[in-house]
């Protein structure tokens, strides 16, 4: 049973450019969560999905940023016109239940960084 | 504003005795909170957990503290081991959300 997988595990983009990072959750996981970690920091809550549905986005910046968790494949969480702000790493993770703690598992993350 | 503190950055244990990690919050409405350990290059795992009608729950060799009073709580690892080295996170969530406030992290490290 594969953990949740989040690929690229790095991704290096020019600024402005758009910035895609991919998690496909655990087997049997419609629970998606995505967060962001600055350096130094502890994580940021970002965006809960359900498949086809955003439950909860309020720590979603307002602009440049969006997510989808679709019927059929991964979840996404795209950053359009990327700026060094951005660099960050981000995280996903999954439950069956919608429960956090001992019902979520994480991905390796995703290195963003910003050039 | 931080509303989950850990205002030690590091902290270093020789092999064997006991590690100490600290959290302290602010927003009383917190009242289940989690401690995740994190190697470097991987997600976070979760560690163990407490709600705020207890004040102690033990799990091999941790177990966190919880003071609601003082609005703190501990992670203690006894004896602690050389794969114990990995940052710790602390975690809080109101009853009635579920998202996570989590900390900054303390990196430990085991000197064998």
């Amino acid at each position: 049973n594969a953990g949740v997988m989040q690929n690229p595990r790095h991704l290096v983009r020019r600024r402005g450019q758009e910035a895609r990072l991919r998690c496909s959750p655990m087997k049997g996981h419609s629970h998606v969560y995505w967060y962001r970690q600055l350096p130094e920091e502890g994580l940021k809550f970002m965006v809960y999905l359900q498949k086809e549905n955003i439950i909860d986005e309020s720590g979603m910046p307002k602009e440049r940023f969006s997510a989808e968790f679709p019927k059929e494949g991964p979840s996404i969480l795209r950053i359009q016109q990327v700026v060094r702000g951005d660099s960050a790493a981000y995280f996903c993770a999954s439950s069956d239940s919608g429960g956090q703690g001992i019902e979520a598992f994480f991905g390796q993350g995703t290195r963003l960084t910003v050039v | 504003d931080q509303q989950v503190k850990q205002n030690s950055p590091s902290l270093s244990v020789q092999e064997g005795r006991i590690s100490i990690l600290n959290c302290d919050y602010t927003n009383s409405m917190f009242d289940y909170f989690l401690w995740y350990k994190k190697y470097p290059a991987e997600g976070p795992t979760f560690l163990i957990s407490i709600s705020s009608i207890k004040d102690k729950n033990e799990d091999g060799r941790f177990t966190v503290f919880l003071n609601k009073s003082a609005k703190h709580l501990s992670l203690h690892i006894v004896p602690s081991q050389p794969g114990d080295s990995a940052v710790y996170f602390c975690a809080a969530s109101p009853a009635s959300n579920y998202q996570l406030i989590w900390g900054a992290g303390t990196k430990l490290i085991i000197k064998p």
